[in-house]
């Protein structure tokens, strides 16, 4: 079974101090997402990473950064935390490919979700 | 964007009920990915399918790629079906990763007893 694991359940942080979130899976998969949930928005794609050292912006990007210095291991970061970013963060991996069909993958594993409050 | 549409976004149902939750997109799919997500914030997959019916113990999705809607069915429900239940289009037109999954917005279902 794919395992996503993620550093903290619950979190709170003060305004204007750097947060961490890591991530990370033990099934060799080459994307890796961070999404935040927020009520009536549903899931929301900030940034995700195709390979180690890559990455690509999502939807809402601002005010979020990232870093895939391994492959298994996928971090958010917060430079500098505001109550706006208080929120479910929910990290998620997928293969790129399916290897068993040869043909892309978009089946994505959850990690279970970091509840982040920045008071 | 509102790509991906699901309804209800609130359904409360007695235990025993049949349960169906819709999801429409508005745009070509290769596939689409029916989520829950428990209070808690867990999510697992569910399905992925991009033709016809699946099913696995008492749940059933189906999709009708022609008339761009897919749902979901809880048979025989019970109060542990309680979740958030999200479905998520892998739009046709992207070439893999992270960029072609659109998520609606969740149904949340809560199952009494």
């Amino acid at each position: 079974d794919v395992k996503v694991t993620q550093s903290s359940r619950y979190l709170v942080k003060r305004t204007g101090e750097k947060v961490f979130l890591e991530c990370v899976q033990d099934m060799d998969h080459e994307n890796m997402f961070w999404y935040r949930q927020d009520p009536g928005l549903g899931l929301r794609l900030i940034y995700f990473s195709y390979d180690v050292k890559m990455k690509e912006k999502g939807d809402i990007p601002e005010g979020y950064s990232v870093s895939r210095e391994k492959k298994e291991r996928f971090s958010l970061i917060l430079e500098s935390a505001s109550t706006n970013q208080t929120s479910m963060y929910l990290c998620a991996s997928s293969l790129l490919f399916d290897h068993l069909t040869s043909l892309i993958s978009y089946e994505q594993y959850f990690g279970p979700g970091t509840r982040l409050t920045v008071t | 964007k509102n790509e991906v549409e699901q309804s209800p976004q609130n359904l409360t149902a007695q235990e025993g009920e049949f349960i169906t939750i819709n999801c429409s997109y508005s745009v070509g799919i290769s596939a689409l990915h029916w989520l829950q997500q428990h209070p808690g914030g867990g999510i697992v997959s569910l399905f992925m399918l991009s033709s016809g019916k699946k099913k696995h113990g008492r749940l059933i999705a189906t999709i009708n790629i022609q008339e761009k809607h897919s749902s979901l069915h809880i048979t025989a429900s019970h109060p542990r079906d309680s979740a958030v239940y999200i479905c998520a289009a892998i739009l046709s037109h992207s070439g893999g990763g992270a960029d072609g999954l659109t998520f609606g917005k969740g149904t949340h279902l809560i199952i009494q007893p």
